[in-house]
């Protein structure tokens, strides 16, 4: 059973959609991380989110916190090829040190 | 930028070989970390290490072992390589986990033959 459930696992859109991916858990979390990973390379952090209710922007993604420190969003505007890649959301639970993550959601944008 | 080298891309060992995955830090995080991925399992946890000469096992140590001899440098060790241990094998290293997050190397595919 994962700790961070990840939706969609897979998303196909093209250039220029909106799209938005969804991770979700039933433990709450002092620290939400989402990652992104291209092809035969690390993830790379992309933001981190420690208040319930936080909403980060970072030019076209927008990540979003819940209240209750159990769940977030990442949204993507306007799609471009070069977002491509496997997205991670990844948390510490609360008392915890150490991360744990979700299984990814792997988007391709179609130019 | 911190930055976190794994020795080698790609790796193709023998059943049964001893294998060593290697790992260098240059920015005096005291956290270090070893993941394998796989497709529909994600990241696991095999081992950490928050100090030098201290490790700490993860979800899935079995048929692994790790050394940190000295701050900067984490490696994994496969004792006797099965073919399921063939996989992506990530480092990583981090000052809070809570705060700052991970920085990954780029991984080693290691395929057991």
């Amino acid at each position: 059973t994962q700790l961070l459930e990840q939706s969609p696992q897979f998303l196909s859109i093209q250039e220029g959609e909106n799209l938005t991916v969804y991770c979700n858990s039933s433990s709450v979390f002092s620290s939400l991380q989402w990652y992104r990973q291209e092809p035969g390379e690390g993830p790379v952090l992309l933001v981190t989110v420690v208040t319930g209710g936080e909403v980060k922007k970072l030019k076209r993604l927008t990540f979003q916190f819940g209240d209750a420190r159990k769940d977030s969003s990442l949204h993507i505007t306007a799609a471009q090829p070069g977002d491509t890649g496997l997205y991670l959301c990844a948390g510490v639970p609360a008392g915890a040190n150490n991360l744990f993550f979700g299984t990814g959601t792997r988007l391709t944008v179609i130019p | 930028d911190v930055k976190v080298t794994q020795s080698s891309r790609y790796l193709v060992k023998r059943t049964g070989e001893k294998v060593f995955l290697e790992c260098v830090q240059d920015m005096d995080h005291e956290n270090m970390f070893w993941y394998r991925q796989d497709p529909g399992l994600g990241l696991r946890l095999i081992y950490f290490s928050y100090d030098v000469k201290m490790k700490e096992k993860g979800d899935i140590p079995e048929g692994y072992s790790v050394s940190r001899e000295k701050k900067e440098r984490f490696s994994l060790i496969l004792e006797s390589a099965s073919t399921n241990q063939t996989s992506m094998y990530l480092c990583a290293s981090s000052l809070s986990a809570w705060t700052r997050g991970y920085t990954f190397g780029s991984g080693t595919r290691l395929t057991v033959v």
